[in-house]
């Protein structure tokens, strides 16, 4: 089946820069990918999604990059702030079109003032 | 707002000890999932529901049965809990089988 992986479990940024999170997907035929945003405590929100017809994605100070050639992903974030601490998943629509979604194991996403 | 809640928050119960998970949706979706998830990992699908169908995923353990009585509702039942199930469990809908989920804030479970 699909498996889905973050590069880097943890990721420490001073405030006010960019972050960049990473993941890899393993099924080419996934279509649907997805970023999830899960503060503690808390259940996950979704932050952004993608199709596999585009190769980027932008929202509010957010931006997903898709390289269907390599299977990769990744989420931007701009001005990074105290509140975007948080475990980010990226998640991918699994193998064999069942339409579920495979999470990855998260990156722990931490601001320094 | 519309959204997904879960009841309780914090639940905790005794090995062996069935317990029942709640959860409540106002998005009137059709599909409605259960996650579990443990301590620093990513969250793992038990089943789901599209509307009233019940899919249940092949590794999970006939331990975990679930409840759909209406659209808004579901129910997570552990008959007999054992330590190894102490996690964190999420409800999550969507208006349709491959679109983005919407979570609740879950139910941590422990178990005594």
């Amino acid at each position: 089946g699909e498996s889905v992986g973050l590069h880097l479990p943890t990721l420490s940024v001073q405030e006010g820069d960019n972050s960049i999170i990473n993941c890899a997907y393993s099924n080419s035929a996934s279509d649907y990918f997805i970023w999830y945003k899960q503060e503690s405590g808390k259940g996950p929100q979704f932050i952004i999604d993608i199709r596999s017809n585009m190769d980027k994605r932008q929202g509010q100070r957010v931006t997903v990059l898709l390289n269907k050639t390599v299977k990769h992903l990744s989420l931007q974030i701009a001005a990074t702030q105290p509140g975007d601490s948080a475990v980010y998943f990226c998640a991918a629509e699994e193998e064999g079109g069942s339409e579920k979604l495979v999470f990855g194991k998260g990156t722990k996403l931490t601001v320094n003032p | 707002d519309a959204m997904v809640i879960q009841n309780p928050r914090y639940q905790v119960t005794q090995f062996g000890k069935p317990v029942t998970l709640s959860c409540s949706q106002t998005l009137n979706h059709n599909v409605m999932y259960w996650y579990q998830q443990k301590s620093s990992q990513a969250p793992k699908l038990l089943f789901h529901y599209y509307d009233k169908d019940f899919n249940n995923e092949a590794d999970t353990p006939d331990n975990f049965q679930s409840r759909r009585p209406n659209t808004s509702f579901c129910f997570l039942d552990i008959r007999s809990p054992g330590l190894g199930d102490a996690a964190m469990y999420l409800c999550a809908t969507s208006s349709d089988r491959g679109g983005a989920l919407h979570f609740g804030n879950g139910t941590r479970l422990t178990v005594t």
